[in-house]
């Protein structure tokens, strides 16, 4: 089956840095989405990864490995407003999208 | 105006009465759709539909049913709402992925989203 893990929260101050882990177990591989979701809004796109390395997009980085099943999004400088979940997506090759739980990322003065 | 449109926005329902979620979208893109959330469970996929003539069950069928209209219409519907139906809903739209002469991602375009709450 499908399955894609993250943490459920992690908590961090204005400025850090955090790292959000994503693992995932899927049969069929064609991309990972890293999406933003603000509480009771529509995700939003951040970042995509298909092939192994970092991607880097301002603020947000994210990691890819495929044979490990890993992926990582970095978000540096934080600012109070990136307190949200941030969704962690499987691309399947058949065209679905497998999402994690979410991560709910706490930032604090 | 959003590219994908979602209505209603709120809605409160009795069990049983029958339910329908409707988005529309102006990417112009062929494959959509219908998902629920649910505190701690993500987003699950309950239809989709890669073309008009196309429709998909996903992994949480059950209760639900759909109709694409039209290229830019797919509808959502609950026959017999019940309380466990209370979720966010999201539709979504993807265009097909490209890699090559024209980078095209295929990521998911989201609506604003439909609360529904059954009583």
């Amino acid at each position: 089956g499908q399955n894609i893990d993250q943490p459920t929260e992690m908590t961090a101050t204005e400025g850090a840095i955090v790292q959000i882990n994503c693992t995932y177990q899927t049969s069929g591989f064609n991309g990972l989405f890293w999406y933003q979701q603000h509480a009771g809004e529509a995700p939003t796109f951040l970042s995509y990864n298909v092939l192994d390395g970092l991607e880097e997009k301002g603020r947000f980085s994210s990691f890819l490995s495929r044979s490990k099943g890993y992926s990582y999004l970095l978000l540096k400088e934080l600012q109070m407003k990136d307190s949200a979940s941030y969704l962690c997506a499987v691309h399947l090759s058949w065209g679905k999208f497998q999402f994690g739980a979410g991560t709910q990322v706490v930032v604090t003065p | 105006d959003a590219d994908v449109t979602q209505t209603p926005r709120n809605r409160i329902t009795k069990t049983g009465k029958r339910i329908m979620l409707e988005c529309s979208q102006t990417k112009g893109h062929d494959r959509m759709y219908w998902y629920r959330q649910d505190p701690g469970l993500g987003l699950r996929l309950i239809y989709y539909s890669f073309d008009v003539k196309d429709i998909n069950k996903g992994e949480i069928s059950d209760g639900y049913s759909v109709s694409r209209q039209a290229q830019a219409k797919f509808s959502l519907s609950l026959e017999s709402a019940i309380p466990n139906q209370t979720a966010l809903y999201f539709c979504a739209t993807s265009d097909l992925p490209r890699l090559t002469g024209g980078w095209n991602t295929g990521e998911l375009f989201f609506g604003e989203g439909s609360r529904l709450t059954v009583l």
